[in-house]
């Protein structure tokens, strides 16, 4: 049982155009993150909802936004896509326990291609 | 504040030989430190933990790594590397209370048969 998922797995798509990536967990858990990946792999944090609730919002241009509709989802919808945009999308989660965060579990990431 | 440093992006080693991978943190408080494995095409997977008590942590597959809070480092080791553990390899910083995890920029080890 996969216990982060994300979906879709590859993702192609035009300029300007408005796509979506959906992320799920069956842990429990009441963290749950959305992270960039570039093609040096650099991890790069870009939201941060604890239960349902916004708690981190990094310099993300605002074509982005986040949805949690509860807490074991959290869903990315970008906006007027852009070259730039072009990376890897990682779902991850974790639980806050008595002062910090358990290790995250990681989803196999969304690779978004835009032409 | 808290940051990661990894001193080396590219680690390439022959199989069976020792390796070390490092990793230096900044935080004004105490820290919870984690290294994680990437393989190709795949989501990041925890490999060790230290939250507390002893320095020294090992995983399932022969890494440790060895939490040494006076040169803030943690760095990654494993006495006799495979082809398979070549893959991606980030540390991370977690101080606690509003903090989320920091990560590294990553390591590529390499390993050449």
């Amino acid at each position: 049982d996969t216990a982060v998922s994300q979906t879709p797995k590859y993702l192609v798509t035009q300029m300007g155009n408005d796509k979506s990536i959906k992320c799920e967990q069956n842990l429990g858990h009441d963290t749950m993150y959305w992270y960039k990946q570039d093609s040096k792999k650099f991890l790069k944090i870009m939201f941060s909802y604890n239960n349902k609730e916004l708690i981190i919002n990094e310099t993300v241009p605002n074509r982005f936004s986040p949805k949690s509709p509860d807490k074991a989802h959290l869903n990315l919808h970008i906006n007027s896509l852009e070259l730039g945009d072009s990376a890897v999308y990682f779902c991850a989660s974790s639980q806050w326990l008595r002062g910090y965060n358990s290790p995250l579990h990681f989803g196999n990431g969304t690779r978004l291609t835009v032409t | 504040a808290q940051s990661v440093t990894q001193l080396d992006s590219q680690v390439p080693v022959f199989e069976e030989a020792p390796v070390e991978l490092r990793c230096n943190y900044s935080s004004s408080v105490s820290v919870y430190l984690f290294w994680y494995v990437q393989y190709p095409n795949q989501g990041l997977q925890l490999l060790l933990k230290y939250l507390s008590g002893s320095t020294l942590v090992e995983s399932i597959n022969g890494f440790e790594a060895e939490f040494n809070k006076s040169q803030t480092s943690f760095h990654l080791r494993k006495p006799s590397v495979h082809i398979s553990d070549t893959a991606e390899y980030f540390c991370a910083v977690d101080s606690g209370g509003s903090y989320i995890p920091t990560f590294g920029r990553g390591t590529s080890l390499i390993v050449h048969p």
